[in-house]
């Protein structure tokens, strides 16, 4: 199974701050990658799939980039309600496998 | 706008099987078009998937559960389900049921939406 690692694991930020989250798959998965948030209590909610496409209804502020092993997603400009947990998903080979997320906390 | 929802026991003990249902509504899981999945949660930890359904019956499961695991569908009630075979304390976690859309039969690869997750604790 591919190994999706993400980085950090967790950190703090403030509102209004530019953050960028890290994920990196054990091997090459082209731009085979969605990223999702989910918050407390909640189900996971897709932001963005095809490593840099936005699902319909997400603010502008998330954006992604990234092919091959190494993927980021950027949030521009921190809202309240962004504070959440972020999980990258590979989608190039089954079985389908998650990062371990990244819990982002305010400052 | 599709909508899915898990239902079953919220505890199960060591040994047994866990039983969950997914229903879902605004839209039909004959029309196709998609794969019908299981991931699972468990506290404070990452996501893990367990499996798909097509609306046809044909079925791919995760190689670390797959043993162990059936997944099956009831058109005719719009609802798929998961059987988790001989339980242990390890298989305790939030159970989410989510749609996959397809290209064809190809997979697209994401999920999207989710049910709202249910909480299954194996405990005697």
């Amino acid at each position: 199974a591919i190994r999706m690692t993400q980085s950090p694991s967790s950190f703090s930020a403030s509102t209004g701050d530019r953050v960028t989250i890290t994920c990196r798959a054990s091997q090459g998965i082209s731009s085979y990658l969605a990223w999702y948030q989910q918050k407390p209590g909640k189900a996971p909610k897709l932001l963005i799939y095809a490593a840099s496409t936005l699902q319909s209804g997400v603010p502008s502020r998330f954006s992604g980039s990234g092919s091959g092993t190494d993927f980021t997603l950027t949030i521009s400009c921190l809202q309240s309600e962004d504070f959440a947990t972020y999980y990258c998903q590979q989608y190039y080979s089954y079985p389908r496998t998650f990062g371990q997320g990244t819990k982002l906390e305010i400052k | 706008q599709v909508q899915l929802q898990e239902s079953g026991p919220g505890l199960v003990k060591p040994s047994q099987t866990l039983s969950l249902t997914c229903t879902v509504s605004g839209g039909s899981i004959s029309s196709g078009g998609y794969y019908w999945s299981w991931i699972r949660q468990h506290p404070g930890k990452g996501l893990e998937w367990i499996g798909y359904i097509y609306y046809s019956g044909s079925t791919y499961y995760n190689p670390s559960l797959k043993s162990r695991v059936t997944i099956s569908v009831d058109t005719s009630k719009n609802q798929f389900s998961l059987k988790l075979s001989s339980v242990t304390a390890a298989d305790t976690a939030v159970y989410y049921c989510a749609r996959d859309p397809l290209t064809g039969t190809t997979s697209r690869g994401w999920f999207d939406p989710w049910g709202q997750g249910t909480l299954v604790t194996v405990s005697s």
